[in-house]
């Protein structure tokens, strides 16, 4: 049972316009919310975060924006660059342990 | 300069042979984690260690094996036992017990088993 989703395996933009990115998630226990970029062959990079008190984080071009009654985040990028092109995935934590849940990713295309 | 270093960043393996996969960290993390991915599937927990000496399975940890002699180390075994072993296997630490902490991931190794 998969309970981080994105449910868009890619997303195409053109340069300078905005990037939303989706994530669902299932388990209302999960108190921690992140974004991760990724390129190919390479590990995760950490993006940002937002923790369930919070509705809305911002940093610089990114921000991210958490419905807790909708269970559902998104991640917005703006304006977009051909840079920003990479694999993103969200990944969501419950619990003391501080394990995270990811999603399956969503490739980005910015198109110059 | 600190950071997760996993090593080699390539390795082919015969069907059937154990191999074991470094991962390094000197960012004074107690927390450390062994993901698998998979195309087009999100990263998976194979193993994690909130301490040195201590280590619990994640979701997929049949056919792995790990130990956590040092703070700084983390290897993970990929046995003989393990169905489909090829895959980007991703090491990540941790600070542990902290709130709101993320998790600093490895470049990968790309295992290849023919």
């Amino acid at each position: 049972d998969q309970q981080v989703k994105q449910n868009s395996p890619s997303l195409s933009v053109q340069e300078g316009r905005i990037s939303i990115l989706n994530c669902d998630y299932t388990n209302s226990m999960f108190d921690y919310f992140l974004w991760y970029k990724k390129y190919p062959a390479e590990g995760p990079t950490f993006l940002i975060s937002i923790s369930s008190i919070k509705d809305k984080n911002e940093d610089g071009r990114f921000t991210v924006f958490l419905n807790k009654s909708a269970k559902h985040l998104s991640l917005h990028i703006v304006p977009s660059q051909p840079g920003d092109s990479a694999v993103y995935f969200c990944a969501a934590r419950g619990g003391a342990t501080n394990k995270l849940i990811f999603g399956t990713g969503t490739l980005l295309a910015v198109q110059p | 300069d600190g950071g997760i270093t996993q090593s080699p960043k390539y390795l082919f393996r015969k069907e059937g042979q154990n191999v074991t996969l470094s991962c390094e960290q000197n960012l004074n993390h107690d927390a450390m984690y062994w993901y698998r991915q998979d195309p087009g599937q999100g990263l998976r927990l194979i193993y994690y260690s909130q301490i040195v000496n201590d280590f619990q399975k994640g979701d997929i940890a049949e056919g792995y094996s790990v130990s956590r002699e040092k703070k700084e180390s983390f290897p993970l075994t990929v046995t003989s036992a393990q169905k489909n072993p090829t895959a980007f296997y991703l090491c990540a630490s941790s600070i542990a017990g902290a709130p709101y902490n993320e998790q600093f991931f490895g470049p990968g190794t790309r295992l290849t088993v023919l």
